[in-house]
């Protein structure tokens, strides 16, 4: 069973609208979470980590955890065509990335 | 700023064949790592080093070495291809508990 789970899929979302992605640890374990992004033809790039409880913004992203349900979602606000592209979410059992497990990724299109 | 340099970025080989993929990083990272990115089965961890001449196993690192000689370099070797292979073999590195910079990736495909 996959550790990390991510939905949807695949997502497109109008230039300028919200992008939503949401990720589920099946493992109480985990407990710190990452969001990476992977253009095509590239390797994935750190978007922003998120470690406690609560919102975290960062110009239009945001993250929300839950660790009590062992969620986290993203939201990406005034979507651009630049952000079409694969998001990742990772977790680990502590804040230490040597054992990162990686969901299986949400692709984003966004429509100009 | 550093950079991840992955050589070569297109891999062909036959079945059966050992084959060797490379990796260098500017940043001074003490930690690197490999990844392997099928389609549909994201990242999984094949070996990670966290510093030189120490190497950790990951989730995936049957059928695989690897090298880590100096602390800006880590190599990674398919002890022996398999027919149909493809897939993208991902470097990174981190310090400690920040975050991961990938490469561009060597893409594998065994004929």
């Amino acid at each position: 069973q996959q550790k990390v789970q991510q939905s949807p899929e695949s997502l497109s979302v109008p230039e300028g609208g919200m992008a939503s992605f949401n990720c589920t640890s099946s493992d109480r374990n985990f407990q710190y979470f990452w969001w990476y992004r992977q253009h095509s033809g590239e390797g994935p790039k750190a978007l922003m980590s998120i470690f406690s409880d609560g919102d975290k913004k960062e110009g239009r992203f945001t993250a929300h955890l839950n660790k009590a349900s062992l969620h986290v979602s993203l939201h990406i606000r005034d979507s651009q065509p630049s952000d079409s592209a694969l998001y990742f979410c990772a977790a680990s059992l502590t804040g230490n990335t040597r054992k990162l497990i990686f969901g299986l990724g949400t692709t984003l299109q966004v429509q100009p | 700023g550093g950079i991840i340099t992955q050589t070569p970025k297109f891999l062909i080989g036959q079945e059966g064949q050992k084959l060797t993929l490379k990796c260098q990083q500017n940043f001074n990272h003490d930690t690197m790592y490999w990844y392997r990115q099928d389609s549909g089965k994201g990242l999984r961890l094949i070996y990670y080093s966290i510093t030189e001449n120490d190497l950790q196993k990951g989730d995936l690192s049957e059928g695989y070495d690897a090298s880590r000689e100096k602390k800006s370099s880590f190599s990674l070797t398919v002890t022996s291809a398999q027919k149909n292979e493809m897939a993208v073999f991902l470097c990174a590195s981190s310090n400690r508990a920040e975050t991961l910079y990938f490469g561009s990736g060597t893409r594998l495909t065994v004929l």
